[in-house]
């Protein structure tokens, strides 16, 4: 098992741009979910799925969007990246729903935005 | 609003001796709460999770103390080891709602050797 991968490890973008972080699992979990996490903050929830085909916001949803078309996949989208989503960002997936269960994340993206 | 607070900031201790990170929560549906290690340029990973029914849970070196009443939960590494260097965050989920977690700020600990 891969467990939860994530592409690209590293992106700059300039004030504007789009553009689309990928997430994988392949240990056929339910939820996933998206953080991001910025020095002296921890790890805030972006957007998170408890299935194909269902999506939710987090904390801080503004300037992203997700979609969950297979089980495997969760792409975070930048509409329009500002210097303000500099960030680490980290995919996670766990079996389900339920709290309690072991969740896993990716290594992350570290993304600047000029 | 942060529902999980997490002190120290950062922590130094000498090889052998036994760091210890603090957690409060307010949320009282919290009924979950896991500790991560991240090191450098990684994603965190699980270290040791409890639940609110039991007040201490030990796994290796790894303890968590746990005091319901008090809404605090706390890490406690016996005989640390430079390898223990690393950023350790709690969290807590809850049975309701979105059912995700939510972290603390982070520790970042250096052990010396």
């Amino acid at each position: 098992n891969a467990g939860v991968t994530q592409t690209p490890k590293f992106q700059v973008l300039k004030t504007g741009q789009s553009m689309t972080l990928q997430c994988a699992q392949d240990m056929n979990h339910e939820y996933m979910s998206w953080y991001r996490q910025d020095p002296g903050m921890g790890l805030r929830l972006i957007h998170y799925s408890v299935g194909a085909g269902i999506t939710d916001q987090g904390e801080v949803p503004n300037g992203y969007n997700v979609s969950r078309s297979t089980t495997e996949d969760f792409p975070l989208r930048l509409l329009s990246a500002a210097p303000s989503q500099t960030s680490v960002y980290f995919c996670a997936s766990r079996y389900d729903r339920a709290s309690g269960n072991e969740q896993f994340f990716g290594p992350g993206t570290r993304l600047t935005v000029l | 609003q942060q529902q999980v607070k997490q002190s120290p900031q950062s922590l130094i201790v000498q090889k052998g001796g036994i760091p210890i990170i603090n957690c409060a929560y307010e949320n009282t549906a919290f009924d979950y709460f896991p500790w991560y290690q991240q090191f450098p340029g990684k994603g965190p990973a699980l270290l040791i999770a409890i639940r609110p029914d039991v007040s201490e849970k030990k796994e290796g070196r790894f303890t968590i103390s746990f005091n319901k009443s008090a809404k605090q939960f706390s890490l406690h590494i016996m005989d640390s080891q430079p390898g223990d260097s690393a950023t350790y965050f709690c969290a807590a989920s809850s049975r309701t709602g979105r059912r995700a977690l939510t972290f603390g700020s982070g520790t970042r600990l250096q052990v010396q050797p």
